[in-house]
């Protein structure tokens, strides 16, 4: 069974900075691209990065670039979001989802349940 | 970058059709997937590569994408289908993934 487990999210004041990981199992990790998607309360999904699967290629939203790292490690299964210069648009729940991509399209086929960054002073 | 638009409602009675549609300049040439969110819980994809079920998802849920809308019909609805739905595409240009805003499913 696939499992994607988040942690890592809280409070944090404006300016601050905070490191998400994401924990997988149930699939050969180092096989899937990975992705970070997240949603402000009370509003609609926002994909925030991606990453391939050797971590050779990373794409990010525009109001995350310079600040925002994603990463992996595929020898312990993990996903990370290195997140600097924290502002209060930035609150919101953060999800790792596993990415399915082809040649012509990708997709989120799985997410893990979240974790909530709230930046405020 | 891409936008796909969705409409922020939609209502249906129990045991009728439900039409959410999707966007987006010329979004047919594109592949569109669909999610399925509830209170409190993380997106499911519902309807990948426009048409296409995942295991799991009942024969209630299918997809069309022509020209510039992306159409996703779920038959005889349940209460249980109540959530909101967001479409999302790949937007090859900037290797960007895209959601459009969501719709937020009523069963009256």
């Amino acid at each position: 069974e696939v499992q994607l487990v988040e942690s890592g999210g809280g409070l944090v004041q404006p300016g601050g900075s905070l490191r998400l990981s994401c924990a997988a199992s149930g699939f050969t990790f180092s096989s899937y691209w990975m992705s970070w998607v997240r949603q402000a309360p009370g509003k609609g999904l926002e994909w925030v990065a991606n990453i391939k699967q050797d971590g050779s290629e990373k794409y990010y939203v525009d109001s995350v670039k310079g600040r925002f790292t994603i990463s992996r490690d595929n020898a312990k299964n993990s996903l990370y979001l290195q997140m600097n210069s924290l502002r209060a648009e930035d609150t919101a729940v953060y999800y790792c989802a596993r990415a399915e991509y082809s040649s012509s399209s990708g997709n989120f086929d799985y997410w893990g349940q979240g974790t909530l960054v709230t930046v405020s002073s | 970058s891409y936008v796909l638009t969705q409409p922020p409602s939609v209502s249906v009675a129990p045991g009728k059709t439900a039409r959410i549609t999707c966007g987006g300049n010329n979004i047919g040439s594109k592949s569109v997937h669909w999610y399925q969110q509830k209170p409190g819980q993380a997106p499911v994809l519902v309807i990948y590569y426009d048409s296409d079920r995942p295991s799991g998802i009942p024969e209630r849920f299918s997809g069309s994408n022509s020209g510039n809308t992306a159409t996703l019909t779920i038959s005889r609805v349940e209460a249980g289908d109540e959530a909101d739905y967001y479409c999302q595409v790949w937007d090859s240009s900037s290797d960007h993934m895209v959601f459009g805003g969501g719709t937020k499913l009523t069963v009256l």
